[in-house]
């Protein structure tokens, strides 16, 4: 099993400020790797996938990058309703689909 | 527009059982895979099992032989069988397509909640 483990667990970022986060996997899984946001009480929503394109309606400030074992995902420049969850989830090795345990992008 | 749309879920005792809904929109459940994922209270996501187009299905090691999921291709839906269900299996329950390349759409999830 695939096991992503995500940095930091909680990142505090002020408006318009930039938020880098960090997925590692514990293996190879090429860039075979897609993010989602949660908003509170929302389901998650597809940003990334292919470690860096963008899903249909993502904006562009939304960028992902990696491949390997370490994946960035990188919001250029925080609006207020980026502050949320975010997830990363391979899609390499399945069963299981696994994902990070998250990062919580919080309001400085 | 393409659309899940979970049902089913509720309150049950540790030991008791429940069946999950999840009737889609512009999507055809026979032609691809439909997975379910959930989400404790508080704590992150959790794949649980897949139906293939081929009716191929595969369970997370929690819950191996005492969930099942199926489809009705007539009503295109798919659902959630679960059974001994115990208190580390609340959680919300989010029905979801698994592409080739990330998990979309998502529906909006159903909580289940077991306690006595």
């Amino acid at each position: 099993e695939v096991v992503l483990t995500q940095s930091p667990a909680t990142l505090s970022v002020s408006p318009g400020e930039k938020a880098t986060l960090s997925c590692r996997a514990s293996q190879s899984i090429s860039t075979n790797l897609a993010w989602y946001q949660q908003r509170p009480g929302q389901a998650p929503r597809l940003l990334i996938y292919g470690a860096s394109t963008r899903d249909t309606g993502i904006p562009d400030r939304f960028s992902g990058s990696g491949s390997g074992t370490e994946f960035t995902l990188t919001i250029s420049s925080l609006q207020s309703e980026d502050f949320a969850v975010y997830y990363c989830q391979q899609y390499d090795n399945w069963p299981p689909w696994t994902f990070g345990q998250g990062t919580k992008v919080e309001i400085k | 527009e393409v659309q899940l749309v979970e049902s089913g879920g509720g309150l049950v005792q540790p030991g008791g059982s429940l069946r999950l809904s999840c009737a889609a929109s512009e999507l055809p459940v026979s032609s691809n895979y439909m997975s379910w994922v959930r989400q404790a209270p508080g704590k992150g996501l959790e794949w649980v099992s897949v139906i293939n187009w081929e009716g191929n299905t595969f369970y997370a090691d929690s819950v191996k032989g005492r969930f099942t999921t199926s489809r009705d291709n007539s009503n295109n839906t798919v659902y959630l069988q679960m059974n001994s269900l115990r208190a580390e299996d609340t959680a919300v329950y989010y029905c979801a397509r698994i592409l080739g390349a990330g998990i979309d759409p998502w529906g909006r999830g159903t909580p289940v909640t077991v306690s006595s």
